[in-house]
Order: structure tokens, then C-alpha cells, then sequence
């Protein structure tokens, strides 16, 4: 079964400034890193995913880091603005790819 | 922008009732999910289901568990038996291929067990 370790649990950042959310899988054959976002009475949302033949992707101010061989992958919102306040959910496949395990979620609150 | 609905929004029932929670995915998607959240914790894979059978469930799942898609648009969760750690929002997703495609979560349904 798959375990997905994110962290920090909450977050408070200034506007303006970097957001950093990390996660941490344990071994999955299937290559797909989603991370979503919620806000607070709605179902979560795709914010960004990976598929790690790169060890980077961007969109937008949100980018996705991928480190395979530690098998890590972390969220970066730059110019983090109020409206980003949310929580972040990461996850990763099982190996049949068949199922998505979430982590535990990240709360961030962006200040302005 | 077509969108995953749920009914009820918010379900109470007395424990040992059964529930039925309605899902409607998006038209043209194939593959459904049925995930829960307790308040304040994370979110947790129930189930996965396609082409009209499970596909992949979790240990969450047990035999009080089923899912059922009775026409070509709904699809639904039944528990039988409600207990009262049931209790949680309950959300639907689809997608429109296997799991690197973005699943779209529906709003939730709040189900109370008293």
C-alpha cells in the first residue's frame, strides 16, 4: 500500500513570498504527481502533476519538483498571493496505477 | 464547463440506515472514483470503477461498501449499514482515461451519522 508523507501540516506565508510543500512516497511503478488544491466546502481541484521523465515542471507561479532517486516531489507557489490560501494535497499512484494515495495536507494561509 | 454533481449535499442518518449517495460524472468520462474526507484530514481513496466493474479498492471498502452505476449517467455509493465513524464528506470523481488523466472532483456530500 502506498504512504505519502507531506509536510509542514500548516503554512503562513506573506504575500509575495515563496510557498515550499514537500512530499515523500514509497515505491510505485506507475509515474504520475499530481498536487490539488481546496478550498474550504468544495471537492479539491488539480492545481499541477508531473510525469517524472522531467524533474521539473512549471505553470504558471506553481512548479512542481521532482527528486525520483529520493523519491520526493514538492510544490513551489511563487509570489504567493491571498487568494492561494488554501490546502494542498499531494499524492502518487499505487503500482498498479490505479488508485492515487493522498498526503496528508497542507494548510496555507498567505497574508497580505 | 461540464462538472461532476452530487446529490444529496448533506445527508443525516441514524446509524444502521442504509445511505445512498448519487454521483453524476462528467458525459464523456469512463473512469469514476469515489473518495471520502473526514473533517480536517486528508482525503482517502474508496474506490475506482470502470467499465462497469471496481477496478481497485481500499481497505476502507468492506463488504458495508457498494457502488453501482445503474444507467449511463449516475453513479452511486451505498452504504448499508452506517456506522457512526461514517460520517464524513463523501466526494465523486471522474476522468476521462486512467489515472495520469486529471480526475475532476464533484462538490461532496456531507453524510452525518447520528
Amino acid at each position: 500500500q502506498q504512504q505519502v508523507k507531506q509536510s509542514p501540516q500548516s503554512l503562513i506565508v506573506q504575500k509575495g513570498g515563496i510557498s515550499i510543500i514537500n512530499c515523500a512516497y514509497e515505491n510505485t511503478a506507475f509515474d504520475y504527481f499530481p498536487w490539488y488544491q481546496q478550498f474550504p466546502g468544495k471537492g479539491p481541484a488539480l492545481l499541477i502533476a508531473i510525469r517524472p521523465d522531467v524533474s521539473e515542471k512549471k505553470e504558471g507561479r506553481f512548479t512542481i519538483s521532482f527528486n525520483k532517486s529520493a523519491k520526493q516531489f514538492s510544490l513551489h507557489i511563487m509570489d504567493s498571493q491571498p487568494g492561494d490560501s488554501a490546502t494542498y494535497f499531494c499524492a502518487a499512484p499505487n503500482n498498479a496505477g490505479n488508485m492515487l494515495t493522498f498526503g496528508g495536507g497542507t494548510r496555507l494561509m498567505v497574508k497580505p | 464547463e461540464p462538472e461532476v454533481t452530487q446529490t444529496p449535499s448533506h445527508q443525516v442518518t441514524q446509524m444502521g440506515q442504509e445511505v445512498i449517495l448519487r454521483c453524476v460524472p462528467i458525459s464523456n468520462h469512463l473512469y469514476f472514483y469515489w473518495y471520502r474526507q473526514i473533517l480536517g484530514q486528508k482525503v482517502e481513496f474508496l474506490v475506482s470503477f470502470y467499465n462497469n466493474e471496481i477496478s481497485e479498492k481500499s481497505e476502507i471498502f468492506d463488504d458495508q461498501f457498494s457502488v453501482e452505476r445503474p444507467d449511463g449517467s449516475n453513479f452511486t455509493l451505498k452504504i448499508r449499514s452506517t456506522k457512526l465513524e461514517d460520517s464524513a464528506m463523501y466526494f465523486c470523481a471522474s476522468s476521462p482515461g486512467p489515472l495520469n488523466n486529471e480526475q475532476f472532483f464533484g462538490p461532496g456530500t456531507r453524510l452525518t451519522v447520528l
